[in-house]
């Protein structure tokens, strides 16, 4: 069973237009929520993270959207830019009980922003 | 610091031929993983350790074997290759669990390809 569920797999949005990836969780116990990009043959970097004590977190052009109750957060890139373009995935872990440790992963979404 | 980082770059191997990769941290990192990189597929965990002396199966355990004696070091082995173990497989390591410790931060990556 897939922990964390991402869509959409693949977007294309123009230069200065505004992207957004949503994903969604099962298990309660998750108290972490990152979103980490990847550049074709690097490895996955952190971009930003959230706890559910807030329903929002904003870093420069990026933004977490949380909804705690419906069990899901979405990533907003506002004026979308041609260097935004890669693979965005979300997450999920906790630091307590079974989950501790793990960090569940959506599937990505391979983001292209055109010129 | 070096990070984390991972060697081989890339390995070809036959199928039922058996090798480690290597993982190592300089971040006195108590926690370590390692991914599986598939297309379509996002990051499926296959071990993961939250210390020395500490492992435990994750979602895709079958044909590979850890361990972990020091903090620094978390090799995986693949103990009889398979076409279907064909990936790039990457590993992680985190602080902790607990709020503003638990970023992972992703090695570069080894692209196998099991003949």
């Amino acid at each position: 069973q897939q922990q964390v569920k991402q869509s959409p797999q693949s977007l294309i949005v123009q230069k200065g237009g505004i992207s957004i990836i949503n994903c969604a969780y099962e298990n309660t116990a998750f108290d972490y929520f990152p979103w980490y990009q990847q550049f074709p043959g690097k490895g996955p970097a952190l971009l930003i993270a959230i706890r559910p004590d807030v329903s929002e977190k904003k870093e420069g052009r990026f933004t977490i959207s949380f909804n705690k109750s419906a069990k899901q957060f979405s990533l907003h890139i506002m004026d979308s830019q041609p260097g935004d373009s890669a693979t965005y995935f979300c997450a999920a872990g906790s630091d307590r009980g079974s989950t501790l440790g793990r960090l569940y992963f959506g599937r990505g979404t391979q983001l292209t922003v055109w010129p | 610091n070096a990070g984390v980082t991972q060697t081989p770059k890339f390995q070809v191997l036959k199928t039922g031929q058996s090798m480690t990769l290597q993982c190592a941290q300089d971040m006195n990192h108590e926690y370590m993983s390692w991914y599986r990189q598939d297309p379509g597929m996002g990051l499926r965990l296959i071990h993961y350790s939250v210390g020395a002396g500490i492992t435990d199966q994750g979602e895709v355990p079958n044909g590979y074997n850890v361990s972990r004696s020091t903090t620094e070091d978390f090799p995986l082995r693949l103990l009889s290759a398979a076409p279907s173990q064909t990936s790039v497989y990457f590993c992680a390591s985190s602080y902790s669990f607990t709020s503003g410790q638990e970023t992972q931060y992703f090695g570069p990556g080894t692209r196998l390809l099991v003949l």
